[in-house]
């Protein structure tokens, strides 16, 4: 069963701006990462952040958690070409031993 | 280091024949899992493993899926018969220990597709 699910399926914008994506899950975690992929290849994890954390950043990428609502964000600030693929939450749920990924969001970057 | 290796990238195969997927995960990892890749289901997890030991094997599709840890350095996901059901991308990833503390890291997977 999905524990994630990503909004929205499919995002396409200019590059330079801004990227929000958001997942929702509906068990309590331990923690909740992302993950990219890009077409033709395996997943590249980008950043975790703890249920005990509410946001994150690493270079372009901030990640909040709000676990009263059960949801996460995604954003990439400044967009570029290079950013165009797949991002994917999974969730670690209390309990669960292994990760459980969402369907994902494309997103795509227009130069 | 590498990364996880996965062998073959790609493999079409005739129904009913058997498959052999193998994974070489990074040196040092304890954790190894199989997924597999749809565009009906997403990425689902098959087994994974713990110190070469299977701890949950409860996404296995069926008895005609198997997998195997022989050592630390190597794995196999065999599918015997195959189907064409079966078509999908399978990803063997590993890491240092279980979600709550870090990152899993994929391999490149295999791309399998069965007529």
């Amino acid at each position: 069963s999905q524990q994630g699910e990503e909004d929205p399926q499919a995002l396409s914008i200019q590059e330079g701006e801004n990227a929000t994506m958001n997942c929702s899950y509906k068990t309590s975690i331990n923690n909740l990462q992302w993950y990219r992929q890009n077409s033709g290849r395996g997943l590249v994890h980008l950043i975790l952040i703890r249920s005990n954390e509410r946001e994150k950043h690493s270079g372009r990428l901030r990640v909040t958690l709000d676990t009263s609502k059960k949801s996460s964000s995604l954003l990439i600030t400044a967009s570029r070409a290079a950013d165009t693929a797949s991002y994917f939450c999974a969730t670690d749920g209390i309990g669960a031993q292994k990760l459980v990924f969402g369907q994902g969001t494309r997103l795509t970057i227009n130069p | 280091d590498a990364g996880v290796i996965q062998s073959p990238r790609h493999e079409v195969t005739e129904m009913g024949q058997e498959v052999t997927l193998r994974c070489k995960p990074i040196s040092g990892h304890d954790y190894l899992f199989w997924y597999r890749q749809t565009m009906m289901r997403g990425l689902e997890l098959l087994i994974y493993f713990n110190n070469n030991v299977p701890i949950d094997d409860s996404g296995m599709p069926e008895d005609r899926f198997s997998a195997k840890m022989p050592n630390a350095s190597f794995s196999t996901l065999k599918i015997q018969p195959s189907e064409p059901r079966d078509s999908a991308v399978y990803f063997c990833a590993s890491s240092f220990a279980l979600a709550r503390v870090g990152a899993q890291y994929f391999g490149p997977g295999t791309r399998l597709l069965v007529l």
